[in-house]
């Protein structure tokens, strides 16, 4: 059965103060793994695909890797407006229509100023 | 941002009565998804859509039904609302579905069943 699992559930920093999130994953292939942004009230916001081990992407403060069992989304001096719940999901090869993902229940990141 | 509409944005409704929640998109994408989100839960698939008048149940599908007679429009409907059914409902859509493509999502519908 597909599983994801974020942690920490909550992280708490300081501006500038560098740190990771984890989020570790079973699927039988995977087809992606995706990093979202999710603000209150907001829906989820696309910020990185991940196609296999050794990948990396970033985004501004935000760089995302991926290795055969889990990915790090790495937040380099971090800013108060960075603050947000970041989602990790994945879509295993073993479904073919539709695209269905899987979805951890995130990290909620606050950056104190 | 991804011209995704949900509507109305929030609800409140009693126990027994018919909900229909809608999602319009002005991309021209294939797929569509109702999922539901719920603390220590996450994000859940209710029911997706691969094209007009077709679609698949996804793992939390039993209480709902849907229809998409548009491509631009998919509804959920929730027969005779529960109290288990009050979570917040997000749409999302994706150009191709599987194959490793992003969907991308609208802003959600709370909805309260008293």
């Amino acid at each position: 059965e597909d599983q994801v699992t974020q942690s920490p559930e909550a992280l708490r920093l300081q501006e500038g103060e560098s740190s990771s999130l984890n989020c570790s994953y079973t699927v039988s292939g995977l087809r992606g793994l995706f990093w979202y942004r999710q603000d209150p009230g907001k829906g989820p916001e696309f910020l990185f695909t991940l196609y296999s081990a050794g990948e990396e992407k970033e985004k501004e403060r935000l760089k995302a890797t991926l290795t055969k069992k889990e990915s790090f989304l790495h937040i380099t001096a971090p800013k108060p407006e960075d603050s947000a719940t970041y989602l990790c999901a994945v879509q295993d090869k073993i479904y073919n229509q539709g695209g269905k993902l899987i979805f951890g229940q995130g990290t909620e990141l606050s950056v104190k100023p | 941002d991804a011209g995704i509409t949900q509507s109305p944005r929030h609800k409140v409704t009693e126990t027994g009565t018919p909900v229909t929640l809608r999602c319009h998109q002005t991309e021209n994408h294939r797929y569509m998804y109702w999922y539901r989100q719920d603390p220590g839960h996450g994000l859940r698939l209710i029911h997706y859509s691969y094209g007009v008048k077709d679609t698949d149940k996804g793992e939390v599908s039993d209480g709902y039904s849907v229809s998409r007679s548009k491509t631009e429009d998919f509804l959920l409907t929730l027969e005779s609302a529960t109290s288990s059914q009050t979570s917040v409902y997000f749409c999302a859509i994706s150009e191709s579905g599987g194959f490793g493509q992003p969907q991308h999502f609208g802003d959600g519908t709370r909805l309260s069943i008293l």
